[in-house]
């Protein structure tokens, strides 16, 4: 079993649809989560960080923890055809550790 | 923009070469990170520098070699290249260990 796993899609939704992406892990020692996005041919993009349980609203995103599941989501309001992109979470365990990504979930938001 | 300059942009070779990959931090940020992303891997930890010391190693092969140099720019050399060593290559930095990564836009290394 995979640390991290992410259903990679692609997942196809019209513009103003809300997203729901997920990730669910396997080590219960994990404490810091995080969502990046990829736009092609370019690096990942910080989108939202959090520390154990409990949600994180920025925006249009927000981030949710559940540490009894072992389970996080990002969740999308009123999508844009520019959020079309590839989403990947990431967690570690503490400040010093090293961040394990899950493979990323290919978005695209159709106008 | 993340602040993380990669160069180059793109990179073909052939196996046995040797490569160099080179890495500039934001301002400020002490930490470099190194990751390789491929399609059936996803995006895999290769090693740390934080302010020109070696923190951390994640799967990096031993043909792999990597140093962050005084003025905290960092550099991964890829030896005795083989075709399964065609991926993107990313560096991260941070102010500290513990905080956010930021990326760069990665270099595409295509072995032919």
């Amino acid at each position: 079993q995979k640390e991290v796993e992410q259903d990679p899609g692609p997942l196809s939704v019209p513009e103003g649809a809300i997203v729901s992406l997920n990730c669910t892990y396997s080590n219960s020692a994990f404490q810091y989560f995080m969502w990046y996005r990829q736009y092609s041919r370019k690096g990942p993009e910080l989108l939202m960080y959090t520390y154990s349980s409990g949600n994180k609203e920025d925006g249009r995103f927000t981030a949710q923890v559940d540490k009894s599941s072992k389970y996080i989501s990002l969740f999308i309001r009123d999508s844009q055809p520019s959020d079309s992109a590839t989403y990947l979470c990431a967690m570690r365990v503490s400040g010093n550790t090293p961040l394990v990504f899950g493979k990323g979930t290919r978005l695209s938001v159709i106008a | 923009d993340s602040g993380v300059t990669q160069t180059p942009k793109h990179l073909i070779t052939a196996t046995g070469q040797r490569v160099t990959l080179r890495c500039s931090p934001r301002s400020g940020d002490l930490s470099v990170y190194w990751y390789q992303q491929s399609l059936d891997q996803g995006l895999q930890f290769l090693i740390q520098y934080y302010n020109g010391e070696e923190r951390a190693k994640g799967n990096i092969l031993e043909r792999f070699s990597a140093q962050q140099f005084p003025d905290l720019h960092s550099e991964l050399n890829l030896s005795s290249l083989e075709l399964g060593d065609s991926a993107l290559y990313f560096c991260a930095s941070s102010t500290s260990y513990s905080q956010p990564q930021h990326f760069g836009d990665g270099t595409r290394l295509s072995i032919l």
